[in-house]
């Protein structure tokens, strides 16, 4: 069973471009969380969703970015017109249930450096 | 609303020392909590969960953490380390009501093992 795959791994972007990272989450899961690692800071939950739906975008800047979990395929955190701040390590997480307490499994994240 | 306190942003030991990483957090909920751990250009893996029960919880490569609601605490701790312990530790925390899963996490402590 493989895990939380993302990719790219890494990304470089010049100022003004589009982003875009994709998670696919393990088998069977159904939720997917995205969380964004500034430099020398800890995880920032940016948004969680479920298959076609956006259950809570309360950690997402109200510009430039966007998520997706279609139907088929992996879920999407595009970011347009990309600056410097944007910089950072995103990583997407899968669970098989809604439950609080249910683990989430981490994919190994997409490093976004903005030139 | 919840945040997480890790005082230590790094702490060098030398292999087979003791060693703890402190972990405070701040909620007005009840709360789960969780240690994951980071080694270099991977995701987090979860290292122990509390969730209810015994206030001491284990983990299978001899970490363990100690729940205390008094202090608000859940430091980690390692009674001998190893040079494969050398990675960054997060704690985190999920409120057990009105959430829908996302994680709060602290900055992280670095501990770096050193022969």
């Amino acid at each position: 069973n493989a895990g939380v795959m993302q990719n790219p791994r890494h990304l470089v972007r010049r100022r003004g471009q589009e982003a875009r990272l994709r998670c696919s989450p393990m088998k069977g899961h159904s939720h997917v969380y995205w969380y964004r690692q500034l430099p020398e800071e800890g995880l920032k939950f940016m948004v969680y969703l479920q298959k076609e739906n956006i259950i809570d975008e309360s950690g997402m800047p109200k510009e430039r970015f966007s998520a997706e979990f279609p139907k088929e395929g992996p879920s999407i955190l595009r970011i347009q017109q990309v600056v410097r701040g944007d910089s950072a390590a995103y990583f997407c997480a899968s669970s098989p249930l809604v439950q609080v307490q249910e683990t989430q499994y981490f994919g190994p994240g997409t490093r976004l450096l903005v030139l | 609303a919840q945040s997480v306190t890790q005082l230590d942003s790094q702490v060098p030991v030398f292999e087979e020392a003791p060693v703890e990483l402190r972990c405070n957090y701040s909620s007005s909920v009840s709360v789960y909590l969780f240690w994951y751990v980071q080694y270099p250009n991977q995701g987090l893996q979860l290292l122990l969960k509390y969730l209810s029960g015994s206030t001491l919880v284990e983990s299978i490569n001899g970490f363990e953490a100690e729940f205390n609601k008094s202090q608000t605490s859940f430091h980690l701790r390692k009674p001998s380390v190893h040079i494969s312990d050398t990675a960054e530790y997060f704690c985190a925390v999920s409120p057990r009501r009105g959430s829908q899963g996302n994680l709060i996490f602290g900055k992280g402590t670095k501990l770096s093992v050193k022969p």
